[in-house]
């Protein structure tokens, strides 16, 4: 399957900015996808990009897409305990398939 | 709407025992996909559906086999559980291909 990356972790303080960075490795991604998923609960979509933007801003929730470098980032801007949660980056490669990085487990301190 | 449930929602095995996960939704959605998350490791696809009545192997298949006898139901049936087997189990469902992607609560399976 495609290599989807991302780091393991990430703490914040409450109010401040968190930024979530991801790697993919095919080019021909067509959507690229960020997905919460909260303390025993499924995933849930957060925010989606398509290929062809190089940004994508939904209030607190800012996209950035470098295609070249096929790196994308999920920033949160003051970010509070409520986004604590897991997040995956996704890449839609071919018609049914999603392919999921490992997740980043986002940790906001009061 | 319940959206998509899945049941049970835990259970435990004995190697090569069998059991069957069960997914539903009322949202009318044409796709169905069921995903095993590990730790460390992104969602992987091990089935879908793309319709009633029809079923295509994800990334990995090998183990698992489903059905889609009714547009609402997705089932994933484990014939010989085997501790590699043990994961979390999510069910998926979308209206089309490129559509968002609904998840279920999950399924945790723990096989001895």
């Amino acid at each position: 399957g495609e290599d989807v990356e991302q780091s393991l972790f990430l703490s914040v303080r409450e109010g401040d900015s968190s930024v979530i960075n991801c790697t993919y490795t095919d080019s021909s991604s067509t959507y690229l996808y960020w997905y919460k998923q909260e303390p025993g609960a499924g995933l849930q979509l957060l925010t989606y990009i398509f290929s062809n933007m190089d940004m994508k801003q939904d209030q607190r929730l800012t996209v950035l897409l470098n295609k070249k470098d096929k790196h994308l980032s999920l920033r949160i801007a003051d970010t509070q305990t409520g986004d604590s949660a897991i997040y995956f980056c996704a890449e839609r490669a071919g018609a049914n398939n999603l392919f999921f990085g490992t997740g980043t487990r986002l940790t906001v301190i009061p | 709407n319940a959206g998509v449930t899945q049941t049970p929602k835990f259970r435990v095995l004995k190697t090569g025992q069998s059991m069957t996960l069960l997914c539903a939704q009322d949202m009318n959605h044409e796709y169905m996909y069921w995903y095993r998350q590990d730790p460390g490791m992104g969602l992987r696809l091990i089935h879908y559906s793309v319709g009633e009545g029809t079923t295509a192997k994800g990334e990995v298949p090998d183990g698992y086999n489903v059905s889609r006898l009714k547009k609402q139901n997705f089932l994933l049936g484990l014939e010989s559980a085997a501790p590699s087997q043990t994961s979390v189990y999510f069910c998926a469902s979308s209206w089309l291909a490129a559509s968002e992607q609904f998840f279920g609560p999950g399924t945790r399976l723990t096989v001895l």
